[in-house]
């Protein structure tokens, strides 16, 4: 059972660059969340999906959109990345909503140059 | 600005003593969850307090929820080197459609 996967791992981009942050989730959860970290910061909301077919922005939504393309998958796109984007990425599914717990991915660690 | 403040930042401790860290919200929260966060891993949930004056605990570690539902804290009993990590509280606001605002998150480094 793996859970919440995120791919890729890592990543540079140049600025401008766009990239695809791609997610999945084996838990036939209902909501899907995109959040960001940088250093010594908590995580902050990005976007998220109550359910599959809905999304809706949370904290820091600029420069960012989504895409639910089933119940199992939620992808990230950066369609012109800036160095401020640079930061560490976490996808992170739960059955229920803020009702329940988070199950998170392993992050994804994008580096905007 | 941010609504969930978690304090203090930091914490140094000797490895078996108490560590508290906590975590304030200016407005009424429906929940609070609260994640573990190893160095370099991915959040871990510990635990989810719903009802007003809510006590748990989970061996070593005690979480309480305010009456007031505005603040929250975790305290770990005689620390071991496996605590190590940052402690974050996430708080669903009353206002805020359903979506839980993190705190900054508290850095635990334990001395052997």
């Amino acid at each position: 059972n793996a859970g919440v996967t995120q791919t890729p791992k890592f990543q540079v981009l140049k600025t401008g660059q766009s990239m695809t942050l791609q997610c999945a989730q084996d838990m036939n959860h209902n909501s899907m969340y995109w959040y960001r970290q940088d250093p010594g910061m908590g995580l902050r909301l990005i976007y998220y999906s109550a359910s599959e077919g809905t999304t809706d922005k949370g904290e820091v939504p600029n420069g960012y959109n989504v895409s639910r393309l089933n119940k199992r998958e939620f992808s990230l796109r950066l369609e012109s990345a800036a160095p401020s984007q640079t930061s560490v990425y976490f996808c992170a599914s739960s059955e229920g909503g803020t009702l329940t717990e988070a199950f998170f991915g392993q992050g994804t660690r994008l580096t905007v140059v | 600005g941010q609504q969930v403040m978690q304090i203090p930042q930091y914490q140094h401790v000797q490895e078996g003593e108490d560590f508290t860290t906590y975590c304030n919200s200016s407005t009424t929260l429906s929940n609070i969850q609260w994640y573990k966060q190893r160095p370099g891993g991915h959040p871990v949930f510990l635990i989810q307090l719903v009802k007003s004056g809510e006590v748990k605990k989970q061996k070593r570690l005690t979480f309480q929820f305010g009456e007031a539902k505005k603040n929250s804290s975790l305290h770990i009993t005689a620390t071991q080197t496996t605590d190590v990590g940052t402690y974050f509280c996430a708080g669903l606001l009353n206002t805020n459609a359903g979506k839980s605002t993190f705190g900054d998150g508290t850095t635990l480094t334990v001395k052997p």
